[in-house]
């Protein structure tokens, strides 16, 4: 069965700090990719996708992520944090085993002091 | 993206009563699913409903306890039955073949 891990339960960081937060997955097939934030009491967005092409992806409010094939690895970066990115991070796969279905990660929880 | 429109946002409800979640999106959608996050952790599916077939529930979720109604193709229910303390979750519904848009969740409290 697939999983998907991410690194770090909680990060705390203060603001204007590069922020880099880990997923990796276990599927051996074609993947999309997902990063979704949950802001304080409220409800998941949508930070990125990947589901091909460069694997270079960036979204929303500054962030980027980076697929490597290789490295079963669908990392989010962030080159400078503000306090309003206090969020919890997840990361998500769907595979063609699974069409639809988001396997998601633990969740990180990022606190950005200022 | 589609939009969905998810009801009650939020209740508290007795042990061993029932409560329906209502899940409206603005456009046709072939697959809806419902996810459940407990408390501190991560999201879990509990099922895919397609409309006109009975729904697929995943390990560990069972019809008796998670029905699911799928009507249409815009319209979608969960229902928690014979709640406990432990069905305390936010569940969510989630629709779209990329992108995966999802509801803004219905906060259930089981006392």
């Amino acid at each position: 069965a697939q999983s998907v891990s991410q690194h770090n339960h909680h990060v705390i960081l203060s603001e204007a700090a590069s922020l880099e937060l880990g997923c990796n997955y276990s599927y051996g097939g074609t993947v999309n990719l997902f990063w979704y934030v949950q802001y304080p009491g409220q409800h998941l967005q949508l930070l990125l996708k990947y589901f091909s092409g460069d694997p270079l992806v960036k979204g929303i409010k500054g962030f980027e992520a980076e697929f490597i094939k290789s490295k079963f690895s669908f990392n989010l970066r962030k080159p400078s944090v503000q306090w309003s990115d206090t969020a919890e991070y997840f990361c998500a796969v769907s595979t063609t085993d699974s069409w639809g279905k988001l396997q998601f990660g633990a969740g990180t929880q990022v606190v950005v002091t200022p | 993206s589609a939009v969905i429109s998810q009801k009650p946002s939020r209740d508290i409800c007795q042990r061993g009563t029932s409560l329906t979640i209502q899940c409206q999106v603005d456009s046709q959608v072939t697959m809806m699913f419902w996810y459940r996050q407990q408390p501190g952790q991560s999201l879990t599916l509990i099922a895919t409903a397609n409309q006109g077939s009975e729904a697929t529930y995943e390990s560990g979720f069972v019809i008796d306890k998670f029905p699911i109604s799928r009507p249409n193709l815009t319209f979608s229910t969960l229902t928690v039955s014979n709640m406990s303390p432990e069905d305390s979750s936010i569940y969510l519904c989630s629709v779209g073949a990329r992108g995966y848009t999802f509801g803004s969740g219905t906060r259930l409290t089981v006392v």
